[in-house]
């Protein structure tokens, strides 16, 4: 069974432009999260999908957004892009977002704004 | 707002020996809490998840520990290898939402 599948691997982009980052989860899996990683703040909650509906947000600004499409792929895109937006951005899948569940990781898109 | 913090930071230690890291959380109020595993430039590995009615959970050389009601987990790695060579995140599920709250992690190094 393939894992979650996060495109492009690597970025880079220059401030102010715009970056659209794509995760393919799990066969069977219905529930995509994002999270922002970076050597300052950690690991931070972006958004969670399941069944096309955005269920949770965190607290990033609305240049931060997602969707899911009926195969349960996900993109999230980041819109006017600042300096402080380089990270690695972190797709993870669950089956159902139910509390017993595992996440399950992807290896990551790691983007760098010049 | 929930806060999770790991001690220590960082760990180096011999080859075949048993350790423990520390996980502390302000808010009880959780589903569950699970540790994860990170290689550098890599993604996250789920290693333990522990529902909040749980007291304890194995899986081979890892047995990792929760008192809800204290705000602690523990993660026990027994016979350490250098292959343990990690960060160790830990992260708590909160009851008002499906996101996880993640600790700072623990900068795992092995020694041969």
């Amino acid at each position: 069974k393939a894992g979650v599948t996060q495109t492009p691997r690597y970025l880079i982009k220059t401030r102010g432009q715009q970056v659209t980052l794509s995760c393919s989860p799990i066969s069977g899996h219905r529930s995509v999260s994002w999270y922002q990683q970076t050597p300052g703040q950690g690991l931070q909650f972006l958004f969670e999908y399941f069944s096309e509906t955005q269920r949770n947000k965190g607290n990033f600004p609305g240049r931060f957004s997602g969707r899911q499409f009926s195969n349960s792929r996900s993109e999230m895109n980041v819109s006017t892009l600042e300096l402080g937006d380089s990270a690695l951005y972190l797709c993870a899948s669950s089956p159902n977002s139910a509390t017993n569940e595992k996440l399950f990781f992807g290896s990551g898109t790691q983007l760098s704004v010049l | 707002k929930q806060e999770v913090t790991q001690i220590p930071a960082a760990l180096s230690v011999p080859e075949g020996e048993n350790l423990v890291l520390n996980c502390s959380f302000t808010d009880s109020a959780i589903y569950n809490l699970q540790w994860f595993r990170q290689d550098p430039g890599k993604g996250l590995t789920s290693l333990l998840l522990i529902q909040s009615s749980q007291r304890e959970q194995t899986s081979g050389r890892l047995n990792a520990s929760l008192d809800k009601s204290s705000g602690r987990s523990t993660l026990y790695i027994a016979a350490s290898q250098p292959g343990d060579s990690a960060t160790y995140l830990c992260a708590v599920l909160e009851t008002s939402g499906s996101r996880l709250t993640f600790g700072e992690g623990t900068q795992l190094t092995v020694n041969p």
